[in-house]
Protein backbone atom coordinates (compact mmCIF):
# COMPACT_ATOMS: atom_id res chain seq x y z
CA UNK A 1 0.00 0.00 0.00
CA UNK A 2 1.59 3.58 -0.96
CA UNK A 3 1.75 5.94 1.27
CA UNK A 4 1.28 9.55 0.48
CA UNK A 5 2.96 10.98 -2.44
CA UNK A 6 4.12 14.46 -3.30
CA UNK A 7 5.78 15.78 -6.53
CA UNK A 8 8.16 17.03 -7.56
CA UNK A 9 10.84 15.85 -4.80
CA UNK A 10 12.85 19.62 -5.53
CA UNK A 11 12.34 22.58 -7.34
CA UNK A 12 13.72 26.23 -7.90
CA UNK A 13 11.89 28.72 -8.99
CA UNK A 14 12.32 32.52 -9.59
CA UNK A 15 10.63 35.37 -7.18
CA UNK A 16 7.35 36.74 -8.83
CA UNK A 17 6.94 32.87 -10.67
CA UNK A 18 4.00 30.58 -9.88
CA UNK A 19 4.64 27.28 -8.57
CA UNK A 20 1.87 24.15 -8.14
CA UNK A 21 2.95 21.02 -5.98
CA UNK A 22 1.08 17.98 -5.99
CA UNK A 23 -0.27 15.02 -3.43
CA UNK A 24 -1.51 12.01 -3.98
CA UNK A 25 -3.28 10.90 -0.43
CA UNK A 26 -3.20 7.69 1.20
CA UNK A 27 -5.17 4.81 -0.28
CA UNK A 28 -8.43 4.98 1.63
CA UNK A 29 -8.31 8.65 2.56
CA UNK A 30 -9.99 11.50 1.35
CA UNK A 31 -8.37 14.41 3.56
CA UNK A 32 -5.38 16.42 2.46
CA UNK A 33 -3.99 19.01 4.46
CA UNK A 34 -0.64 21.20 3.50
CA UNK A 35 2.02 22.86 5.71
CA UNK A 36 4.84 24.84 5.32
CA UNK A 37 8.14 23.99 6.84
CA UNK A 38 10.99 26.86 6.93
CA UNK A 39 13.95 25.57 7.26
CA UNK A 40 14.83 25.75 11.06
CA UNK A 41 11.09 25.80 12.07
CA UNK A 42 8.36 23.52 12.97
CA UNK A 43 5.75 23.00 9.73
CA UNK A 44 2.95 25.50 9.92
CA UNK A 45 -0.60 24.68 8.52
CA UNK A 46 -1.86 26.00 5.30
CA UNK A 47 -5.33 24.52 4.91
CA UNK A 48 -6.98 21.52 4.37
CA UNK A 49 -9.49 19.69 2.13
CA UNK A 50 -12.38 17.49 2.15
CA UNK A 51 -14.98 16.75 -0.26
CA UNK A 52 -13.53 19.02 -2.94
CA UNK A 53 -13.66 22.17 -0.54
CA UNK A 54 -11.15 24.42 1.40
CA UNK A 55 -12.42 23.49 5.44
CA UNK A 56 -9.50 25.19 7.31
CA UNK A 57 -7.18 27.60 6.47
CA UNK A 58 -3.99 29.22 8.21
CA UNK A 59 -2.63 32.43 8.33
CA UNK A 60 -1.06 32.27 5.19
CA UNK A 61 -2.03 34.81 2.20
CA UNK A 62 -4.23 34.37 -0.66
CA UNK A 63 -1.33 34.14 -3.01
CA UNK A 64 -1.67 30.44 -1.26
CA UNK A 65 -4.40 28.34 -3.42
CA UNK A 66 -5.40 24.93 -3.63
CA UNK A 67 -7.68 22.36 -5.34
CA UNK A 68 -8.94 18.75 -4.22
CA UNK A 69 -9.50 16.39 -7.47
CA UNK A 70 -12.28 13.96 -6.66
CA UNK A 71 -9.84 11.05 -7.03
CA UNK A 72 -9.09 13.16 -3.67
CA UNK A 73 -5.27 14.02 -4.99
CA UNK A 74 -4.40 17.90 -4.66
CA UNK A 75 -2.58 20.51 -5.39
CA UNK A 76 -1.16 23.37 -3.81
CA UNK A 77 -0.49 26.61 -5.92
CA UNK A 78 1.75 29.60 -5.07
CA UNK A 79 1.44 33.15 -6.80
CA UNK A 80 3.90 35.80 -6.88
CA UNK A 81 6.58 34.17 -5.00
CA UNK A 82 8.38 35.65 -2.51
CA UNK A 83 12.15 34.53 -1.42
CA UNK A 84 10.51 33.51 1.90
CA UNK A 85 8.57 30.77 0.46
CA UNK A 86 11.54 28.73 0.15
CA UNK A 87 10.56 25.76 2.36
CA UNK A 88 9.73 22.30 2.73
CA UNK A 89 5.89 21.82 1.95
CA UNK A 90 4.28 18.69 3.30
CA UNK A 91 1.36 17.23 1.93
CA UNK A 92 -0.61 14.77 4.95
CA UNK A 93 -3.90 12.56 4.52
CA UNK A 94 -6.59 11.07 6.37
CA UNK A 95 -9.14 8.90 6.11
CA UNK A 96 -11.36 11.80 7.31
CA UNK A 97 -10.69 15.43 8.90
CA UNK A 98 -11.55 13.96 12.48
CA UNK A 99 -9.01 11.64 12.27
CA UNK A 100 -5.07 10.48 12.68
CA UNK A 101 -3.10 12.38 9.49
CA UNK A 102 -0.06 10.60 7.65
CA UNK A 103 2.55 12.83 6.00
CA UNK A 104 4.53 12.73 2.88
CA UNK A 105 8.16 13.21 2.30
CA UNK A 106 7.74 16.91 1.20
CA UNK A 107 8.76 19.08 -1.73
CA UNK A 108 11.59 21.12 -1.31
CA UNK A 109 10.78 24.36 -3.04
CA UNK A 110 13.75 26.50 -3.61
CA UNK A 111 12.93 30.41 -4.47
CA UNK A 112 15.49 32.52 -6.21
CA UNK B 1 -2.99 32.74 23.32
CA UNK B 2 -2.50 29.42 21.90
CA UNK B 3 0.80 28.13 21.68
CA UNK B 4 3.78 25.06 21.94
CA UNK B 5 7.30 25.63 23.07
CA UNK B 6 9.97 23.59 22.71
CA UNK B 7 12.31 25.19 24.77
CA UNK B 8 15.45 23.22 23.47
CA UNK B 9 16.59 23.59 19.83
CA UNK B 10 19.44 21.04 20.46
CA UNK B 11 20.07 17.97 22.92
CA UNK B 12 23.13 15.91 22.69
CA UNK B 13 22.97 12.74 24.53
CA UNK B 14 25.57 9.64 24.76
CA UNK B 15 24.20 6.73 23.17
CA UNK B 16 22.62 4.51 26.23
CA UNK B 17 22.09 7.67 28.31
CA UNK B 18 18.55 8.50 29.25
CA UNK B 19 16.92 11.78 27.47
CA UNK B 20 13.75 13.84 28.40
CA UNK B 21 12.84 16.89 25.33
CA UNK B 22 10.63 18.86 26.52
CA UNK B 23 7.28 20.50 25.29
CA UNK B 24 4.85 22.95 27.00
CA UNK B 25 1.48 24.72 25.43
CA UNK B 26 -1.02 27.24 26.38
CA UNK B 27 -4.07 26.28 25.76
CA UNK B 28 -7.81 27.45 27.59
CA UNK B 29 -9.66 24.31 25.60
CA UNK B 30 -9.15 20.88 25.36
CA UNK B 31 -6.18 19.14 23.45
CA UNK B 32 -5.01 16.18 21.35
CA UNK B 33 -1.09 16.11 21.64
CA UNK B 34 1.39 14.54 19.30
CA UNK B 35 5.36 13.77 19.35
CA UNK B 36 6.25 13.07 15.16
CA UNK B 37 9.50 12.40 14.33
CA UNK B 38 11.86 13.94 11.46
CA UNK B 39 14.79 11.95 9.69
CA UNK B 40 17.01 13.92 7.50
CA UNK B 41 15.07 14.74 3.94
CA UNK B 42 12.24 12.79 4.93
CA UNK B 43 8.74 13.74 6.19
CA UNK B 44 6.94 13.48 9.50
CA UNK B 45 6.41 10.29 11.29
CA UNK B 46 4.03 10.25 14.13
CA UNK B 47 5.86 8.41 17.04
CA UNK B 48 3.37 8.82 19.86
CA UNK B 49 -0.11 10.63 20.77
CA UNK B 50 -2.39 11.71 23.76
CA UNK B 51 -6.06 11.88 23.20
CA UNK B 52 -8.04 11.26 26.42
CA UNK B 53 -7.36 8.30 29.04
CA UNK B 54 -4.23 7.23 30.58
CA UNK B 55 -1.57 10.09 30.77
CA UNK B 56 1.22 7.90 29.76
CA UNK B 57 1.24 7.00 26.42
CA UNK B 58 4.15 4.65 24.77
CA UNK B 59 5.63 4.24 21.27
CA UNK B 60 6.82 0.85 20.06
CA UNK B 61 10.17 1.75 19.81
CA UNK B 62 10.79 2.52 23.08
CA UNK B 63 9.82 6.38 24.17
CA UNK B 64 7.19 7.70 26.29
CA UNK B 65 5.72 10.80 27.01
CA UNK B 66 3.51 11.91 29.88
CA UNK B 67 0.66 14.30 29.29
CA UNK B 68 0.52 16.95 32.44
CA UNK B 69 -2.87 18.83 32.63
CA UNK B 70 -1.39 21.49 35.60
CA UNK B 71 1.94 21.73 34.53
CA UNK B 72 0.37 22.13 30.30
CA UNK B 73 3.44 19.94 29.39
CA UNK B 74 3.80 16.26 27.47
CA UNK B 75 7.54 16.09 27.59
CA UNK B 76 9.50 12.98 25.43
CA UNK B 77 11.32 10.26 27.46
CA UNK B 78 13.61 7.81 26.43
CA UNK B 79 15.67 5.69 28.81
CA UNK B 80 18.45 4.52 26.71
CA UNK B 81 18.89 6.29 23.37
CA UNK B 82 20.27 4.53 20.38
CA UNK B 83 22.22 6.40 17.72
CA UNK B 84 19.44 5.34 15.25
CA UNK B 85 17.48 7.93 17.49
CA UNK B 86 19.13 10.60 16.05
CA UNK B 87 16.77 12.72 14.39
CA UNK B 88 14.17 15.87 14.57
CA UNK B 89 11.75 15.78 17.29
CA UNK B 90 8.44 17.61 17.32
CA UNK B 91 5.89 18.06 19.56
CA UNK B 92 2.53 19.24 18.35
CA UNK B 93 -1.04 19.98 19.59
CA UNK B 94 -4.34 20.24 18.02
CA UNK B 95 -6.27 23.05 19.97
CA UNK B 96 -10.07 21.53 20.82
CA UNK B 97 -9.48 18.16 20.04
CA UNK B 98 -9.56 16.37 16.79
CA UNK B 99 -6.85 16.32 14.03
CA UNK B 100 -7.46 19.81 11.73
CA UNK B 101 -5.29 21.86 11.91
CA UNK B 102 -2.08 20.96 13.90
CA UNK B 103 0.56 23.11 15.46
CA UNK B 104 3.36 22.12 16.17
CA UNK B 105 6.99 23.26 17.91
CA UNK B 106 10.12 24.20 16.65
CA UNK B 107 11.09 21.24 17.07
CA UNK B 108 14.20 19.65 19.21
CA UNK B 109 17.62 18.42 17.79
CA UNK B 110 18.48 15.04 19.84
CA UNK B 111 22.09 14.14 18.47
CA UNK B 112 23.20 10.64 20.14
CA UNK B 113 26.99 10.84 20.55
CA UNK B 114 28.72 7.34 20.08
Amino acid sequence: DAGVTQSPTHLIKTRGQQVTLRCSPKSGHDTVSWYQQALGQGPQFIFQYYEEEERQRGNFPDRFSGHQFPNYSSELNVNALLLGDSALYLCASSPSPSREQYFGPGTRLTVT
Amino acid sequence: AQSVTQLDSQVPVFEEAPVELRCNYSSSVSVYLFWYVQYPNQGLQLLLKYLSGSTLVESINGFEAEFNKSQTSFHLRKPSVHISDTAEYFCAVSFGGGYQKVTFGTGTKLQVIP
